[in-house]
């Protein structure tokens, strides 16, 4: 049973055009949502947060939105650069923090 | 400030024995959370502790097991390994209080765990 699900697991996206990660959810008692960064042999990387009482939140060239009443997370990459190719897991933080499957983004010049 | 070291990075074990994988948080942090990662599965929380107590467990059976030592070092142990348990293991350190700073984690490189 999944809680979080990332349907995408790749995306190709051109250098400086937008990338949009998606991400559904489907317990309504979460309190921050989140995205999280991989390069390969790294550990995640901790990018952005958004609080369940917000809708977006900002932090430079990324952006992650909130829809509660579709339970669904989005993070918005403008412009996307070479070094944002990675994998990205969103995840959901209760008592623990439970993460999707995971999507690689791919950033072609 | 160094970062979260995991050791040993690779390990290959044969089905039925046991392994026992070691994790050094941050310093001053006193959450660490283990999380194993297979291909499509995303990471699957194991379990979390914190203060030397486990705070959370996740939906692995007893062989999987851990502890805490004071100096905030945590290690995970696995017992009668499967060819299932193949993955990569990482840790994650926090400073586990409320909010960001328990859902800011900081992982390690991983554990490469290969059972044949």
């Amino acid at each position: 049973d999944q809680q979080v699900k990332q349907n995408s697991p790749s995306l190709s996206v051109q250098e400086g055009r937008i990338s949009i990660l998606n991400c559904d959810y489907t317990n309504s008692m979460f309190d921050y949502f989140l995205w999280y960064k991989k390069y390969p042999a790294e550990g995640p990387t901790f990018l952005i947060s958004i609080s369940s009482i917000k809708d977006k939140n900002e932090d430079g060239r990324f952006t992650v939105f909130l829809n509660k009443s579709a339970k669904h997370l989005s993070l918005h990459i403008v412009p996307s650069q070479p070094g944002d190719s990675a994998v990205y897991f969103c995840a959901v933080s209760a008592s623990k923090i439970i993460f999707g499957s995971g999507t690689r983004l791919s950033i072609r010049p | 400030k160094a970062g979260v070291t995991q050791t040993p990075r690779y390990l290959i074990k044969t089905r039925g024995q046991q392994v026992t994988l070691s994790c050094s948080p941050i310093s001053g942090h006193r959450s660490v959370s283990w999380y194993q990662q297979t291909p499509g599965q995303g990471l699957q929380f194991l379990f979390e502790y914190f203060s030397e107590t486990q705070r959370n467990k996740g939906n692995f059976p007893g062989r999987f097991s851990g502890r805490q030592f004071s100096n905030s070092r945590s290690e995970m142990n696995v017992s009668t390994l499967e060819l299932g348990d193949s993955a990569l293991y990482l840790c994650a350190s926090s400073l586990g209080g409320a909010g960001r700073e328990s859902y800011e984690q900081y992982f390690g490189p991983g554990t490469r765990l290969t059972v044949t």
